[in-house]
Parts: C-alpha cells; structure tokens; sequence
C-alpha cells in the first residue's frame, strides 16, 4: 500500500538558510500534519491542513511557513534556520473523517 | 505543559512474557487515543487505537486498555518477540482532523 512519502530524507543547511521539506500523503487523505521531533524528545505538533486550508496550528515559528497545495501535496518552508532547527521533521497523513493518522519516514534537517 | 505522559522511559522484558506499556493524560477533552510503534531513523508505525466510548480494543498480541475516569491508558503485548523492541508512543486528540498530542515514549526492549 502507499504510504507517506516525504523530501528529501536528510538536508544540511547553514544557519541563516533557508529550507523546503515536501510532503505527499497516502493518495486520497485530505488532511497533513507537521511534527517536529528534537534529539530525544516526543513529536511536537506544528501545524495542519485540511482540504488545503490550515486546520490546526501549533508550536510552529513564526520564520516556518507551510501549506497545502490543490493536489494535496504539503510544503513546509523554514526560514533564517537556527541551530536549534536541528530535528527530525514527520509528516502525517489522515483520511476524511478518520483519526488515525499515517506517518512518513521524516526528514532529518541538520543545522550547522 | 505535557498533556500526555509515559513514565516509564524504558521496559524491558523477556520473550514470550508480557510487555505493559502505561500512558496518562490530563486533558478530558481527548476521545480518541493512538498507540505507534517507531524504530530508529523512521516514521512512527500507527500500531492501535481506542476511543473514549470503549474501554478496551484487542489486535492480535495488542490489546489496548482506557480508564477514562483515572486519564489512564496501558498498551499490553502478549506474547512480547524481539521484533518488538522499539520506542512505543502513545498519542491523544480531541477530534478528527485535530493535532495528536504526544507521550515522551517508552523504549521497550524484548530480551531472547
């Protein structure tokens, strides 16, 4: 079955730079999740959408930005990274009406 | 604030025995709770679920236990392999298409 898929699995940036994480949930789910999960610690949720409108937001920076696009696709764009964006950034996607939610593998952004 | 608590940062446990991974919440406002399962360097496995109007959903070697009164869930395996061995979190919502709150997780180690 097809799962999440995200880009790209690992990006080095400089601090200051700027990164795009991609996100194309299992085919018919409307709804995409970002969490972020630093060196030891739980997932912390970010920001979702729903029939590509913002649906929930959560502990996201201001210099991070995302959206949906019309093909369900997410982009997640960060902004004058810091060290402290170091983490492992999921992708989790829900069906109508459904509470599960599926993740893709992550994306490992190293800031240095 | 943590609103999802797993205590216990580690278990381990011999093969053929009974894992018991526990879980709080403070929020009871949540009705819908997620057990995953995530191994090293990838995505967390969706792995069982409960909602609020049960008590008690069965999967195989997982079983799934809420006490809503005392905020308290417990994920049982039995019998416990050693292809069971991973971080185990468990994750609570308050309705669909809403952000997922997680545990801190447990490491759960099955000894041959």
């Amino acid at each position: 079955a097809a799962g999440v898929i995200q880009s790209p699995r690992h990006l080095i940036k400089e601090k200051r730079e700027t990164a795009t994480l991609k996100c194309y949930p299992i085919p018919r789910h409307d709804t995409v999740y970002w969490y972020q999960q630093g060196p030891g610690q739980d997932p912390q949720f970010l920001i979702s959408f729903y029939e590509k409108m913002q649906s929930d937001k959560g502990s996201i920076p201001d210099r991070f930005s995302a959206q949906q696009f019309s093909d369900y696709h997410s982009e997640l764009n960060m902004s004058s990274l810091e060290l402290g964006d170091s983490a492992l950034y999921f992708c989790a996607s829900s069906g109508r009406g459904a509470y599960e939610q599926y993740f893709g593998p992550g994306t490992r952004l190293t800031v240095t | 604030d943590q609103q999802v608590k797993q205590n216990s940062p580690s278990l381990s446990v011999q093969e053929g025995r009974i894992s018991i991974l526990n879980c709080d919440y403070t929020n009871s406002m949540f009705d819908y709770f997620l057990w995953y399962k995530k191994y090293p360097a990838e995505g967390p496995t969706f792995l069982i679920s409960i909602s609020s109007i049960k008590d008690k959903n069965e999967d195989g070697r997982f079983t799934v236990f809420l006490n809503k009164s005392a905020k308290h869930l417990s994920l049982h395996i039995v019998p416990s392999q050693p292809g069971d061995s991973a971080v185990y979190f468990c994750a609570a919502s308050g309705g669909t298409g809403n952000q997922f709150y997680f545990g801190t997780g447990t490491s759960l180690t099955v000894i041959p």
